[in-house]
């Protein structure tokens, strides 16, 4: 199994809005609806942000969405703002107990 | 919470061993699985494996031939073991917890970082 593809970075200025695409194939991505992204602050836990494609968590802003088209999932980040800088990874469930990742966008705030 | 423990050097071609320690909960809830995930540097993320509080364990096939993760519930805390370690295994290493409902890795812990070098 590859890892999901996304960009390696993207970036936008406060109040746009971006969108982060996470590439995967018929067997993970396009197979499953158990894609899920999380945000990354270095030395920090990674946080959940979107699951099953389009469910937020508590206490994540509905600024974060997330998105699914064939085998390419999509989490969007409107009104941004300077905390949304971080580290992105998007996450597929991959069948027999398999998960992947993405390799990561960089998301900068300018 | 989440909590990695273990040496932050290895030798070339020795035995990678972290214990992650579960906090604020029992490593035998139902619905949970008790994972390993690695970020070597400049990389992404890379789900190395699960178990189950029952000691079912999935392993990354990239992975398989070296890596044993183990279920202590008596200490509830879940351990990894890799052997034959190289500089390629040079990550930061994080536990998580994966939940059956919804599937997501909903609690990480910090991570620890283990460099492979003589």
């Amino acid at each position: 199994q590859s890892a999901l593809t996304q960009p390696p970075s993207a970036s936008g200025s406060p109040g746009q809005s971006v969108t982060i695409s996470c590439t995967g194939t018929s067997s993970d991505v396009g197979g499953y609806s158990y894609v899920s992204w999380y945000q990354h602050h270095p030395g920090k836990a990674p946080k959940l942000m979107i699951y099953e494609v389009t469910k937020r968590p508590s206490g994540v802003p509905d600024r974060f969405s997330g998105s699914k088209s064939g085998n390419t999932a999509s989490l969007t980040v409107s009104g941004l703002q300077a905390e949304d800088e971080a580290d992105y990874y998007c996450c597929s469930y991959a069948g027999n107990n398999y998960w992947v990742f993405g390799g990561g966008t960089k998301l900068t705030v300018l | 919470q989440l909590q990695e423990s273990g040496p932050g050097l290895v030798k070339p071609s020795e035995t990678l061993s972290l214990t992650c320690i579960v906090s604020g909960g029992s490593i035998t809830s139902v619905n949970y699985y008790w994972v390993w995930i690695r970020q070597p540097p400049g990389k992404g993320l890379e789900w190395i494996g699960n178990i189950y509080s029952s000691g079912r364990t999935y392993y990354n096939p990239s992975l398989k031939s070296r890596v044993t993760i183990s279920v202590d519930t008596s200490k509830n805390q879940f351990s990894l073991s890799m052997n034959s370690v190289t500089a390629a295994d040079t990550a930061v290493y994080y536990c998580a917890r994966l939940s059956a409902m919804p599937r997501v890795f909903d609690i990480w812990g910090q991570g620890t970082m283990v460099t492979v070098s003589s």
